[in-house]
């Protein structure tokens, strides 16, 4: 039972354009949602997240826009740019007293100069 | 500042040998959890802890044992080493919950193959 999804593997996306990462998830009492960004042989490292009593959060180029009749969240990345291809990992935190986080499986960026 | 500290980075068991993956944070987090990734695959989350003398089964806990006698170590325990627990395991540790951002801060993660 996966209850976070990504259902895109990889994405490109040229230099200076929008990259648009989705995720889907399956539990509507999750209370938190993340991103991730992963670069081979380190640990996850946090980029941004949104509560789910909102729909939007802003970071400098990172924004997540959370859709809560959808299921579904989004990071938009603009402009991107080379250092941003990675693996991003979509998150959520179980809410009413539960402490587990679940990933979705990764989206590998790239983008190409 | 070294944040969440693992060891080892690398190891290589034998069918059936046990070994320790060591976690250890400096930021007084209460909780603390255990993933593993495999090749092309998501963060499975095995076990994790609330706080000392706490501990509670994620999604893939079998084969694995954990436990938490402080605030700073959430060691994991492998009793029995098979083949398909060769991956990559990462710790991670949460404030208590209702901090800001509901972040999770990562260790560098082992790398363990069994063969």
């Amino acid at each position: 039972d996966q209850q976070v999804k990504q259902n895109s593997p990889s994405l490109s996306v040229q230099e200076g354009r929008i990259s648009i990462l989705n995720c889907d998830y399956t539990n509507s009492m999750f209370d938190y949602f993340l991103w991730y960004k992963k670069y081979p042989a380190e640990g996850p490292t946090f980029l941004i997240s949104i509560s789910s009593i909102k729909d939007k959060n802003e970071d400098g180029r990172f924004t997540v826009f959370l859709n809560k009749s959808a299921k579904h969240l989004s990071l938009h990345i603009v402009p991107s740019q080379p250092g941003d291809s990675a693996v991003y990992f979509c998150a959520a935190r179980g809410g009413s007293g539960t402490y587990k986080y679940i990933f979705g499986t990764g989206t590998r960026l790239k983008v190409l100069a | 500042n070294a944040g969440v500290t693992q060891t080892p980075k690398f190891r290589i068991l034998k069918i059936g040998q046990s070994m320790t993956l060591q976690c250890t944070q400096d930021m007084n987090h209460n909780y603390m959890y255990w993933y593993r990734q495999d090749p092309g695959m998501g963060l499975k989350l095995i076990y994790y802890s609330v706080g000392a003398g706490i501990t509670d089964k994620g999604e893939v806990p079998n084969g694995y044992n954990v436990s938490r006698s402080t605030t700073e170590d959430f060691p994991l325990r492998l009793e029995l080493a098979a083949p398909s627990q060769t991956s990559v395991y990462f710790c991670a540790t949460s404030p208590r919950q209702g901090a800001n951002t509901g972040e999770l801060f990562f260790g560098e993660g082992s790398r363990l193959t069994v063969l």
